[in-house]
């Protein structure tokens, strides 16, 4: 089955500055890798998909790149602000399909401090 | 668009009783649903796979008799926890797929926080 790790439980930033948010995964190579946002209490947020071809998919500050040599994938938020903490996970496709079952990494909490 | 509900929004019970709980997708036909659970500082476990008009497809180690999925429209699947225990108390999250157009992804619910007491 898929194992995915996203580096570092937490990370603690300084308003302003990037954030870089790693996730690796192990065994088959997905065919679509996505971005979440999770806050407290909340269901997750869709925010990116990036499909296996594709080495970088840009959307307002954030920005995905996937490795599938490496098998991993790096999540960017530029210009960060309080308001971007939150836990964020990545998932991957289970069956090949970018609407379909999915497993998700553990997250990594964000705080971005003023 | 694509907005996906979940009632209620948080629901305490006694043990032994059963708690239903209703995913619904608002503005799109969902004929795919699944069914999350999230333990306290852990991520999202698939429990199940709901496809409108058919039986659950359902995880390994979930107990299908446990957790009943009924997926009766391509607007609402419900999750009924059966004779539910303090073990079941967690953060139930529900999605829908759409793959009309370009929303060809997954939508998530604001989730259900079931405690059993």
């Amino acid at each position: 089955s898929q194992k995915i790790e996203q580096n570092s439980e937490a990370l603690n930033i300084q308003e302003g500055k990037t954030a870089t948010l790693t996730c690796n995964y192990t065994n088959y190579s997905p065919a679509y890798l996505q971005w979440y946002r999770q806050d407290p209490g909340r269901g997750p947020v869709f925010l990116l998909l990036i499909r296996e071809n594709e080495k970088e998919k840009r959307k307002e500050r954030l920005k995905v790149t996937f490795d599938t040599t490496l098998k991993q994938s790096l999540f960017h938020i530029t210009a960060s602000q309080p308001a971007d903490s939150a836990t964020y996970l990545c998932a991957l496709d289970t069956d090949g399909t970018s609407y379909g079952k999915l497993t998700f990494g553990q997250g990594t909490i964000l705080t971005v401090h003023p | 668009g694509a907005v996906v509900s979940q009632h209620p929004s948080w629901v305490i019970c006694k043990s032994g009783t059963s708690v239903k709980i209703e995913c619904r997708s608002l503005d799109f036909q969902a004929t795919t649903m699944f069914w999350y659970r999230q333990f306290p500082k852990q991520s999202l476990m698939l429990m199940a796979t709901s496809n409108e008009g058919s039986k659950a497809t359902y995880e390994q180690g979930v107990e299908k008799d446990k957790f009943l999925i009924n997926h009766a429209s391509l607007t609402l699947s419900t999750l009924t926890v059966t004779s539910a225990h303090p073990e079941d108390s967690s953060f139930y999250i529900c999605s829908a797929s759409s793959t009309l157009g370009s929303t060809d992804t997954q939508y998530f619910g604001p989730g259900t926080r079931l405690t059993v007491l």
